[in-house]
């Protein structure tokens, strides 16, 4: 089954402590993207990979690090988490640029207190 | 980056009526997508729009690529309970960056 799998679905942790979210689709797509949504803010994108080794910032950059070693994989790593960056996170892929026929996961809520 | 304005934010309607939103922006998109997110979940693509004055149909569903390129409409004839969920207008951007609207909270009521 085409499937994006995000782990962990649910997290809570505290100010500062470094958390990596996973993200792993089947399809063999080449773009992979990462998305923070908020009450009244839709989705906002924070980064995205066109290819393996290849990343850029999307809207949101700010706090977030993204590697992408193989086409699979795409991790969002929060080096030092804040409050402010509470949010439901969604991982996409699609097999071309953008958002075009993007299939996503099923999102993970993260909580920073 | 690039907004897309989406209308109206929400909307509370009875099962069996018609339903409209849009999606409208200030730059050309050569592509619209909608998708629809229900509770829990992410979003699921919903129709795809290439070309300017493109009509699609999926189901219940209508969506119209605008001729200006600069707007988008997604109809949902004869609602039913399921129907419930945030629907979000999509498009690319520049290569690789993606902008989403806002959303329209769509709620069915028996």
């Amino acid at each position: 089954e085409a499937q994006v799998t995000q782990n962990p679905r649910y997290l809570i942790t505290v100010t500062g402590k470094k958390l990596t979210v996973t993200c792993s689709q089947n399809m063999n797509h080449e773009y992979m993207s990462w998305y923070r949504q908020d009450p009244g803010l839709g989705l906002r994108q924070i980064y995205y990979s066109m290819n393996v080794e290849v990343t850029d910032k999307g809207d949101v950059p700010e706090g977030y690090k993204v590697s992408r070693k193989e086409k699979r994989n795409f991790p969002l790593i929060l080096e030092s988490p804040s409050p402010n960056q509470t949010s439901l996170y969604f991982c996409a892929s699609s097999l071309s640029s953008g958002p075009a026929e993007a299939f996503f996961g099923q999102g993970t809520r993260l909580t920073v207190v | 980056g690039q907004q897309l304005n989406q209308s109206p934010q929400s909307m509370f309607i009875q099962e069996g009526e018609d339903v409209s939103m849009n999606c409208t922006s200030s730059s050309i998109f050569n592509t619209w997508l909608w998708y629809k997110q229900e509770p829990g979940e992410g979003p699921v693509l919903l129709i795809a729009l290439y070309k300017a004055g493109e009509l699609t149909s999926n189901g219940r569903l209508t969506a119209q690529f605008g001729i200006t390129r600069k707007d988008s409409f997604l109809n949902i004839s004869a609602s039913i309970p399921s129907d419930v969920g945030i629907y979000f207008c999509a498009g690319p951007a520049n290569a690789g960056k993606s902008t989403f609207g806002d959303g329209t909270t769509l709620t069915v009521k028996p």
